[in-house]
């Protein structure tokens, strides 16, 4: 089986430009999780999504950060107006059961890097 | 505030000897903690678990144990190989709760041969 794939694996974007991550999870799962992982704040929840419904953003930053899912097999992080702070590799993951098991299955991650 | 500590922040072994990773956390409500491994380049991969009912699991050369009490755990790796050389997270949640998987900050371990 495939694992999660996330695409693209590196992107560079100018300050002020517009950055969409892509993340296909494991065929079969029900919930998709994103994460932000920097050398100084560690591995951050931004959000997740059970059976496409978004349940819980609390992490994600207000304003310039969204993220959706509109079918089962794609979800997408979008980042308006990239700032340098925004770099980081964004981390996909999902999980088979709907119920809360912390049992997450990890994309490679998308590196961002803002100039 | 950081809810599930590590330390320490990074770990020099050599090969055969054993790996002690702590883990600490705050919040009561956390019952089940799983320790997630990550290479460079690659997303972390979950590596052994523990509910919050149990002192102790076992995988292979991995250990978990755990003090409710002390809200403190441990991840030993026994016989360590240098291919265990990665970065070792500690990572609650509440399974009854919000479903946010919370991570400490990580223990890079070297393995030296």
């Amino acid at each position: 089986n495939a694992g999660v794939i996330q695409t693209p694996r590196h992107k560079v974007t100018g300050k002020g430009q517009e950055a969409t991550l892509w993340c296909e999870p494991i065929s079969g799962h029900s919930a998709v999780f994103w994460y932000r992982q920097t050398i100084v704040q560690g591995l951050e929840f931004l959000t997740y999504f059970r059976n496409q419904a978004p349940i819980d953003d609390s992490g994600m930053p207000k304003e310039r950060f969204s993220a959706q899912m509109p079918n089962q097999s794609h979800s997408t992080l979008k980042i308006q107006s990239t700032q340098p702070q925004d770099s980081a590799v964004y981390l996909c993951a999902s999980s088979f059961r709907v119920a809360n098991t912390g049992q997450l299955y990890f994309g490679e991650g998308s590196k961002l890097t803002v100039l | 505030q950081q809810q599930v500590r590590q330390s320490p922040q990074s770990l020099t072994v050599w090969e055969g000897e054993t790996a002690i990773l702590n883990c600490s956390y705050e919040n009561s409500a956390f019952d089940y903690f799983p320790w997630y491994q990550q290479f460079p380049g690659e997303g972390p991969a979950l590596l052994i678990a523990i509910r919050s009912v149990s002192d102790k699991k076992e995988d292979g050369r991995f250990t978990i144990f755990f003090n409710k009490r002390e809200k403190k755990l441990s991840l030993h790796i026994t016989d360590s190989q240098p291919g265990d050389s990665a970065t070792y997270f500690c990572a609650a949640i509440n399974q009854g709760g919000s479903a946010k998987l919370i991570f400490g900050e990580g223990t890079k371990l070297t393995v030296s041969s």
